[in-house]
């Protein structure tokens, strides 16, 4: 069975800090793995998505490096604004379910 | 990128009622969808896949016949919790698979139903 870990739990920071948020997965055999952002009481919003092939996507001030046969994948977002203050889950697909890490809650102080 | 709704956005009902939830893919058709549960605080767990014209496949450990799954259409699908407990409470949310133009697929979620049984 598919574990999905993410550290930290919660992370708070300085407004123009760069932010780095790690996931890591058991089993490699992945199809894909994608970085969600979740607002309070909110849906999910789909930020970068990599496919098992891939090393690293970017869009804007986000980048998410995977490194399948370690089983981790790391997101990187720069210069942090309050704006980016929210949830961001991790989840990886095998055989089209996804499982999904517990989050790491951002606070970007203004 | 793709749309999926969800409604109601939010319910309130009484203990012992059924609370029937729609999850709608806006501009795709979707012969997968997927229905997650969350908790405060934890992560999303996946409670059953959804498929077109069959029935649905469940996880183990959910009750299949406590969330039935009703996949009538290529566009729709329903989740009805039957009998709710205070218990069931919680935030679901469903996603559906289309297709990309550019090759592959992708899931997309809707914005999730915050269920409070009372």
């Amino acid at each position: 069975k598919q574990e999905v870990t993410q550290i930290p739990a919660a992370l708070s920071v300085p407004e123009g800090e760069n932010l780095v948020l790690n996931c890591s997965f058991t089993d490699s055999a992945i199809y894909n793995l994608q970085w969600f952002r979740q607002d309070p009481g909110k849906g999910l919003t789909s930020l970068l998505l990599i496919q098992s092939s891939q090393r690293e996507q970017t869009s804007g001030r986000l980048n998410a490096s995977l490194d399948k046969s370690s089983g981790r994948s790391t997101l990187y977002i720069a210069a942090s604004q309050p704006g980016d203050s929210a949830t961001y889950l991790c989840a990886v697909t095998n055989d089209y379910k996804l499982s999904f890490g517990a989050g790491t809650t951002v606070t970007v102080r203004a | 990128g793709a749309v999926v709704s969800q409604h109601p956005s939010r319910v309130i009902c009484k203990s012992g009622t059924s609370v029937k939830i729609e999850c709608r893919s806006l501009d795709f058709q979707a012969t997968t969808m997927f229905w997650y549960r969350q908790f405060p605080k934890k992560s999303l767990m996946l409670m059953a896949t959804s498929n077109e014209g069959s029935k649905a496949t469940y996880e183990q450990g959910v009750e299949k016949d406590k969330f039935l799954i009703n996949h009538a259409s290529l566009t729709l699908s329903t989740l009805t919790v039957t009998s709710a407990h205070p218990e069931d409470s919680s935030f679901y949310i469903c996603s559906a698979i289309a297709i990309l133009l550019a090759g592959g697929d992708e899931q997309f979620f809707g914005p999730g139903t915050r269920l409070t049984v009372l």
